[in-house]
C-alpha cells in the first residue's frame, strides 16, 4: 500500500523561513515531487528529488532521505503570495505504472503579515 | 503557450445525464491522466493513458469512463453522475519519464444534484 503524511495546515510571518513535512511508506520509490496549488487554481510543479540531499531553486528548497521515507520543502524569505496549498507527491513503480503518482493531501500554509 | 485546457471551468448537472469533461494539451505528451480533488483527501487518480488507444484505471475510477483516440484529448465521461461524483476534476500530462512534472489544467468544478 501507500500511504503520504502531511501536517495539514501550517502558519508562518512574512520574511520568516518556513519547513513542510511529507513522510511516505509506499512498496517502492522513483521519485519525489512538490506542487503548489492556490485555492480554486491548478497545482504547479515546485521541485523533484530522486537522490538523497537538498535541491534549491531560489527561495524554494525540498530535501529527500530514501532510508527514513522523509521529505521537506523549505521555504525561504516568505511572501504573502506563498499562502498555498504544498502537495508532497511520491511516484511508486510497484503501484501498476512507472509513471503514476500518489498525492498527499496538502498542507495549507497560511502567511501573516 | 505550452498548456493543458479543460473544458467547462464549471458544470452542474441533475443525477444521471451523461456528461463530457473535455481535456487537451499541445505539448505533444505521452502520458495524460484525470485526478480528482476532494477536502481532506487530496488528489485521486481516476483514469491513466500512456499513448493512444492504451488507457487504465486508478485508484478511483468507479462511475468514469476515459478514451484516448487522439494523443492530443483525453475526455472524462461519466455515463449515469450521482451526487457523490461533485468534486473538482483536474486533467494532466507529462513528458513520461519517470522525472517528468505533471502539468495541470484549470480544473472544472462538477456539481450533481
Amino acid at each position: 500500500g501507500q500511504n503520504i503524511d502531511q501536517p495539514t495546515e501550517m502558519t508562518a510571518t512574512e520574511g520568516a523561513i518556513v519547513q513542510i513535512n511529507c513522510t511516505y511508506q509506499t512498496s517502492g520509490f522513483n521519485g519525489l515531487f512538490w506542487y503548489q496549488q492556490h485555492a480554486g487554481e491548478a497545482p504547479t510543479f515546485l521541485s523533484y528529488n530522486v537522490l538523497d540531499g537538498l535541491e534549491e531553486k531560489g527561495r524554494f528548497s525540498s530535501f529527500l532521505s530514501r532510508s527514513k521515507g522523509y521529505s521537506y520543502l523549505l521555504l525561504k524569505e516568505l511572501q504573502m503570495k506563498d499562502s498555498a496549498s504544498y502537495l508532497c507527491a511520491v511516484r511508486d513503480p510497484s503501484s501498476g505504472s512507472a509513471r503514476q503518482l500518489t498525492f498527499g493531501s496538502g498542507t495549507q500554509l497560511t502567511v501573516l503579515p | 503557450e505550452a498548456q493543458v485546457t479543460q473544458n467547462p471551468r464549471y458544470l452542474i448537472t441533475v443525477t444521471g445525464k451523461k456528461l463530457t469533461v473535455t481535456c487537451s494539451q499541445n505539448m505533444n505528451h505521452e502520458y495524460m491522466s484525470w485526478y480528482r480533488q476532494d477536502p481532506g483527501l487530496g488528489l485521486r487518480q481516476i483514469y491513466y493513458s500512456m499513448n493512444v488507444e492504451v488507457t487504465d484505471k486508478g485508484d478511483v475510477p468507479e462511475g468514469y469512463k476515459v478514451s484516448r483516440k487522439e494523443k492530443r484529448n483525453f475526455p472524462l465521461i461519466l455515463e449515469s453522475p450521482s451526487p457523490n461524483q461533485t468534486s473538482l476534476y483536474f486533467c494532466a500530462s507529462s513528458l513520461g519519464g519517470p522525472n517528468s512534472p505533471l502539468h495541470f489544467g484549470n480544473g472544472t468544478r462538477l456539481t450533481v444534484t
